[in-house]
């Protein structure tokens, strides 16, 4: 079974529409992050959490939220999507050693906002 | 500001060739993470570095402190190989640790 899920793996919405976009994971880890990737950015941090009080804001946060409901699940939330939202995204963990934050991430999440 | 420069963007070797990726980053960055991204796009996490070399199968990656520079280097390739690799810096400052992403080499193998 795969360490870090990632729920759903593929998503095609609307303009405007509310998506959840869920991470779960059976490492034990502490940190969680979400990222998005386009294509020729790379991957570009979204919020990261350090563990279940502790959330915050990466480069791109604007017209996202998260929800850390557990220190196993970390959900992103676009309230109201918009079409430069398509992208990949992906889940991350770390263990909580800032020096050595080795992260392995999720199967990504295809989304697409028409 | 941190940043982390990959070279060449996009590189194509036959089988069996020696293949070298390029890392060099700027101040502020004390250890180097090495990815593989699959064509299906699945993230793998190769080596995390900050000193010397690590070695994992065909793989070997080396990094120098002092010139700012990382290599990943795949010996005997093969069409397997064929993915995008992405090198990660490891920001021990404010940002506690976060990485700060190169923009990716992705690499064809040909049989």
């Amino acid at each position: 079974d795969a360490d870090v899920t990632q729920t759903p793996r593929n998503r095609i919405t609307k303009t405007g529409k509310r998506i959840m976009l869920e991470c779960s994971q059976t490492k034990g880890h502490d940190r969680m992050y979400w990222y998005r990737q386009d294509p020729g950015l790379g991957l570009r941090l979204i919020y990261y959490s350090f563990d279940v009080k502790d959330i915050n804001k990466g480069e791109i946060s604007d017209g996202y939220s998260v929800s850390r409901q557990a220190q196993a699940k970390f959900s992103l939330s676009l309230e109201s999507a918009i079409p430069n939202q398509t992208a990949l995204y992906f889940c991350a963990t770390s263990l909580g050693q800032w020096y050595y934050n080795e992260q392995f991430f999720g199967p990504g999440t295809r989304l697409t906002v028409l | 500001k941190n940043e982390v420069e990959q070279s060449p963007q996009n590189l194509t070797a036959q089988e069996g060739e020696f293949i070298t990726i390029n890392c060099s980053y700027s101040v502020g960055i004390s250890a180097l993470h090495w990815l593989q991204q699959h064509p299906g796009g699945g993230i793998v996490s190769l080596f995390m570095l900050s000193s010397g070399k690590k070695k994992h199968g065909r793989l070997i990656a080396t990094i120098n402190i002092q010139e700012k520079h990382s290599s990943l280097h795949i010996t005997a390739s093969h069409p397997r190989d064929s993915a995008v690799y992405i090198c990660a810096g490891l920001n021990y400052g404010g940002s506690q640790g976060n990485l700060i992403f190169g923009k990716g080499t992705k690499l064809s193998v040909k049989p």
